[in-house]
């Protein structure tokens, strides 16, 4: 079946470190992917998506590539901000139809000042 | 504009009566989902609606949840005879899906539903 899994948290860091939070997938074919993000007090909202092997989706200075070969989708930033703080999710649609989203356990991410 | 709304924010109820989780979705949106988060855990799809079509209830967990959305809008997940393993966060989201790749759901801020 399809799945997603994601590396334990939490993942503490100090600001400005490079962040890698690794995500992997199970599921037939090309699947669409994402990563979501939830701030503390706040509703989950999309971080970024890609759509097929090798694309590479970016927003506020998080980029993931689309790995076909490793069947992966780390999301990765440069340097960290204290509020990037948040916990973060990452997601597949299948390419088999309809628009159900298998999450990711979600990965608690803590940037110290 | 007004984003996804859900109804109550928290609901604590005793074990074995039924409770009903509102949602709203955002004006326009034609599809809407429904999760359950539990303590630790990631989202478990729970139901889709889209449009007039039969909704998918693939992720229900058993026969005491049911949902229904009437008008194509607002949403109500029901939960008959609560236990305490159904103590989560429920959350609900909405799209306006043109097709499978773009889309990009919009979430409420759930309701914490705890079963004494």
């Amino acid at each position: 079946g399809n799945s997603v899994t994601q590396m334990e948290g939490p993942v503490t860091l100090s600001e400005e470190a490079f962040l890698t939070i690794n995500c992997t997938y199970t599921a037939t074919g090309y699947p669409s992917l994402f990563w979501y993000v939830q701030y503390p007090g706040e509703g989950l909202q999309l971080l970024l998506k890609a759509t097929k092997a090798d694309d590479k989706g970016s927003n506020k200075g998080f980029e993931a590539t689309y790995r076909k070969e490793t069947t992966s989708f780390h999301l990765e930033k440069g340097s960290v901000q204290v509020s990037d703080s948040a916990v973060y999710f990452c997601a597949l649609i299948p390419n088999t139809g309809g628009f159900k989203t298998i999450f990711g356990a979600g990965t608690r991410l803590f940037v110290k000042a | 504009g007004a984003g996804v709304s859900q109804s109550p924010s928290n609901k604590v109820t005793e074990k074995g009566k039924d409770v009903e989780l509102r949602c709203d979705p955002i004006s326009g949106h034609t599809a809407l989902y429904w999760y359950r988060q539990s303590l630790g855990q990631g989202l478990e799809f729970l139901i889709y609606f889209q449009g007039n079509s039969a909704p998918d209830k693939s992720g229900l967990p058993s026969d005491r949840f049911s949902a229904e959305r009437t008008g194509g809008s607002v949403s109500t997940l029901t939960i008959q005879r609560t236990q305490q393993e159904d103590s989560a966060v429920y959350l609900c989201a909405s799209s306006y899906p043109r097709d499978r790749v773009t889309d990009t759901q919009y979430f409420g801020p759930g309701t914490r539903l705890t079963v004494l």
